[in-house]
C-alpha cells in the first residue's frame, strides 16, 4: 500500500524556520513528481510547491516563493519542504501528495507560526 | 495565474438529490482539471481527473465534464457519505490552483 508520512511540524516563532519531511513507501518514489499542499485552519486548499520526479525542476506558489524550498532525496524516498522566514499566515496543515493531481496524500503535519 | 471560481460556495441538499457544482476558470485550458472531496480532519480524496475521468474506486454517481473555462462535477443521487467539501484544481499551468471549495450540507 502507498503510504506518505509527514513529520517535522510544530510551533515556531515568526521569522523562524522549519523543515518538513515526507517519507514515502509502497511505490517507486523516483518515478513521480511530488507536491505540497496546505490548508489553513477553517480554510480551503492551497497548492504550495511541486518537484519533478528527478528533482531537477521545482515550482512554488507566489505566496511562498523565496522563502520555501521543495526538494527530494530519491535514495531515501523522502520529500522535503524547507520553510524559512515563517509568517503567521503560514499556519496550516501541510500535506505531501503524489503527483500533480494527487490520488495519494499524507495525513498532514500541523505548522503553527506564533509568538 | 489561473483563478478558479466555484459555485455555489455552499449548498444544502437531500439524500437522493442530483447536485451540480461548477468551476469557472479565468482563462481557458483543455482538460487538465481534477475534483476532490474532503471531509473534516481528513486529506482530500481524488474523485475526477482530466475533467471527466473517474478515479478508480469512486462510485459512478460522480461524474465530471467541461473544457475551456467551464467545468462541472455532478453527483447523480446524493448519498449520506457524500456530504463534504468539494474542490476543483487545475494542473494546466503553474502555479497550480484550487477553487475556493463548495460545502455540501444536508438539508
Amino acid at each position: 500500500d502507498v503510504q506518505l508520512l509527514e513529520s517535522g511540524g510544530g510551533l515556531v516563532q515568526p521569522g523562524g524556520s522549519l523543515r518538513l519531511s515526507c517519507a514515502a513507501s509502497g511505490f517507486t518514489f523516483s518515478n513521480y513528481a511530488m507536491t505540497w499542499v496546505r490548508q489553513a485552519p477553517g480554510k480551503g486548499l492551497e497548492w504550495v510547491s511541486v518537484v519533478s520526479a528527478n528533482g531537477g525542476n521545482t515550482y512554488h506558489a507566489d505566496s511562498v516563493k523565496g522563502r520555501f524550498t521543495i526538494s527530494r532525496d530519491n535514495s531515501k524516498n523522502t520529500l522535503y519542504l524547507q520553510m524559512n522566514s515563517l509568517r503567521a499566515e503560514d499556519t496550516a496543515v501541510y500535506f505531501c501528495a503524489q503527483g500533480l493531481f494527487p490520488r495519494y496524500w499524507g495525513q498532514g503535519a500541523l505548522v503553527t507560526v506564533s509568538s | 495565474a489561473i483563478q478558479l471560481t466555484q459555485s455555489p460556495s455552499s449548498l444544502s441538499a437531500s439524500v437522493g438529490d442530483r447536485v451540480t457544482i461548477t468551476c469557472r476558470a479565468s482563462q481557458g485550458f483543455s482538460s487538465t482539471l481534477a475534483w476532490y472531496q474532503q471531509k473534516p480532519g481528513k486529506a482530500p480524496k481524488l474523485l475526477i481527473y482530466d475533467a471527466s475521468s473517474l478515479e478508480s474506486g469512486v462510485p459512478s454517481r460522480f461524474s465530471g465534464s467541461g473544457s475551456g473555462t467551464d467545468f462541472t462535477l455532478t453527483i447523480s443521487s446524493l448519498q449520506p457519505e457524500d456530504f463534504a467539501t468539494y474542490y476543483c484544481q487545475q494542473f494546466n499551468s503553474y502555479p497550480i490552483t484550487f477553487g475556493q471549495g463548495t460545502r455540501l450540507e444536508i438539508k
